[in-house]
C-alpha cells in the first residue's frame, strides 16, 4: 500500500504571512492524483487542491498552490497572505489513477496568529 | 445538488446497543467510503465500495458491517456498541478521476 507522510504536526503562520506544509509519499506508480483537504474545527472535510501526476505543472487555487516534485516524491502546500480562517487541521491525500482508494497522511494542525 | 449527505449529525449509545449510520449521495458516483476519525487523529478507512452490491473491508472492519444495494445508498451498520467505537464517522464519495467529496460527518459516543 502506498504511505503519505507529514511530518509536521503542527504549524502556525502570523496573519498575512506565507506558510507551507510539507507531504511525501511513497509509490511506485507512475500515474496518480494527489490532494490537500481542509479540515475546520467544524470537522467538514474540504478539498483544497489538486494535482494530476501527470502534470508538470504545479496547480494553484487562489491563495493556496503546491509545489510538487514527483522524483522526490514531495507534494507541499503553500498558503499565502494567510487568513484566520486557514486555520485548520490539512491533510494530504494520495489515490491511484486506476485505484479505489485514497491514503490519507495524519495531518498538519495549523495556527494562524493574529 | 446536496453532495454527501450523512445522518444522524450526532448519537449517544449505550453499550451493547446497535445502529446505523445513513449515507446517501445523488453525484452517481460508484466508489463510496466509510471511515472514521479518533480524537485529533487521521481517517481510518473503515468499509468501501466500488458499485451497488460490492463491498470490501478497509483497515479497521471489526464491528462494523455494510451493505450497497443501490448507488445511492452506503448505510454503515454497528452491531453491540463498544466504548472504542467513540468517534467521528465521515462517509465520501467520488467518480473515477475526482477526490473525495465528503459528508459532514457524524459524532458517536458510546458510554
Amino acid at each position: 500500500a502506498q504511505t503519505v507522510t507529514q511530518s509536521q504536526p503542527e504549524m502556525s503562520v502570523q496573519e498575512a504571512e506565507t506558510v507551507t506544509l510539507s507531504c511525501t509519499y511513497d509509490t511506485s506508480e507512475s500515474d496518480y492524483y494527489l490532494f490537500w483537504y481542509k479540515q475546520p474545527p467544524s470537522r467538514q472535510m474540504i478539498l483544497v487542491i489538486r494535482q494530476e501526476a501527470y502534470k508538470q505543472q504545479n496547480a494553484t487555487e487562489n491563495r493556496f498552490s503546491v509545489n510538487f516534485q514527483k522524483a522526490a516524491k514531495s507534494f507541499s502546500l503553500k498558503i499565502s497572505d494567510s487568513q484566520l480562517g486557514d486555520a485548520a487541521m490539512y491533510f494530504c491525500a494520495y489515490r491511484s489513477a486506476n485505484g479505489n482508494q485514497f491514503y490519507f497522511g495524519t495531518g498538519t494542525s495549523l495556527t494562524v496568529i493574529p | 445538488n446536496a453532495g454527501v449527505t450523512q445522518t444522524p449529525k450526532f448519537r449517544i449509545l449505550k453499550i451493547g446497543q446497535s445502529m446505523t449510520l445513513q449515507c446517501t449521495q445523488d453525484m452517481n458516483h460508484n466508489y463510496m467510503y466509510w471511515y472514521r476519525q479518533d480524537p485529533g487523529m487521521g481517517l481510518k478507512l473503515i468499509y468501501y465500495s466500488v458499485g451497488a452490491g460490492i463491498t470490501d473491508k478497509g483497515e479497521v472492519p471489526n464491528g462494523y458491517n455494510v451493505s450497497r444495494s443501490t448507488t445511492e445508498d452506503f448505510p454503515l451498520r454497528l452491531e453491540l456498541a463498544a466504548p472504542s467505537q467513540t468517534s467521528v464517522y465521515f462517509c465520501a464519495s467520488t467518480g473515477q478521476y475526482y477526490g473525495y467529496t465528503f459528508g459532514s460527518g457524524t459524532r458517536l459516543t458510546v458510554v
